[in-house]
């Protein structure tokens, strides 16, 4: 299996607080993603990174904020928590496009926003 | 990324081979077949992926034709642990790599 760790696996907290899940990978790779998934939905992509510092939004950015700071380490943050970021959010880590590159994802990360 | 269609949902009996299909009749050259499952509410677990040529790992066999239209993930003997959701998904590695809904696969004893 891919060395993926989030935390926390699972969070409870008040709307309008702010939450920061943390992805983090022991792979070295280059990529790293954020997804969430909701029944109904699948899995859909929030934002994320292809190099340290370098990020970009998904089909679902709003309101979430990214962060790379290493290249080990990739931080979703909700500024102001709501309810309808209830969710399971997913990371994966990549080696980037390329001939027939894999993603492989983590445990994922319960949060309810009450 | 190229469209997939998969069917909703499959049942197959405990000890047979599950042949999942997948459709992507405009997959374009470069485009690689994966497919990746999810267990309850676990992380995505891949599976196998291809371009043309059909391969076999541990766990499955991807058979693709010909024309690249369309595919089969290919469960040899399946057993209560296999029942999940199966994800076919076709891309150049793409960073915006989306999931459809996938085949609840069921398996009965």
């Amino acid at each position: 299996d891919a060395g993926i760790t989030q935390s926390p696996r699972h969070k409870v907290t008040e709307t309008g607080t702010p939450v920061t899940l943390r992805c983090h990978q022991t792979e070295n790779h280059r990529y790293m993603y954020w997804y969430r998934q909701d029944p109904g939905h699948g899995l859909r992509l929030i934002h994320y990174s292809y190099g340290v510092k370098d990020t970009d939004k998904g089909e679902v950015s709003d309101g979430y904020s990214v962060s790379r700071s290493k290249t080990e380490d990739f931080l979703l943050t909700l500024e102001s928590a709501t309810s309808s970021q209830t969710s399971v959010y997913f990371c994966a880590i990549s080696e980037g496009p390329g001939s027939g590159n894999t993603i492989y994802f983590g445990e994922g990360s319960w949060l309810t926003v009450v | 990324d190229a469209k997939t269609t998969q069917p909703t949902s499959m049942d197959c009996a405990e000890g047979r081979a599950a042949n999942l299909p997948c459709n992507h009749s405009t997959i374009s050259g470069n485009e690689y077949v994966y497919w990746y499952r999810q267990i309850h509410s676990q992380g995505p677990q891949y599976i196998i992926h291809g371009l043309k040529n059909n391969e076999t790992n541990e766990m499955a066999s991807l058979i693709i034709t010909e024309d690249r239209k369309s595919s089969t993930l290919i469960l040899p003997h399946a057993t209560l642990r296999d029942t999940a959701v199966y994800y076919c998904i076709v891309f150049f590695g793409n960073e915006k790599l989306t999931f459809g809904t996938g085949t609840r696969l069921t398996i009965i004893p």
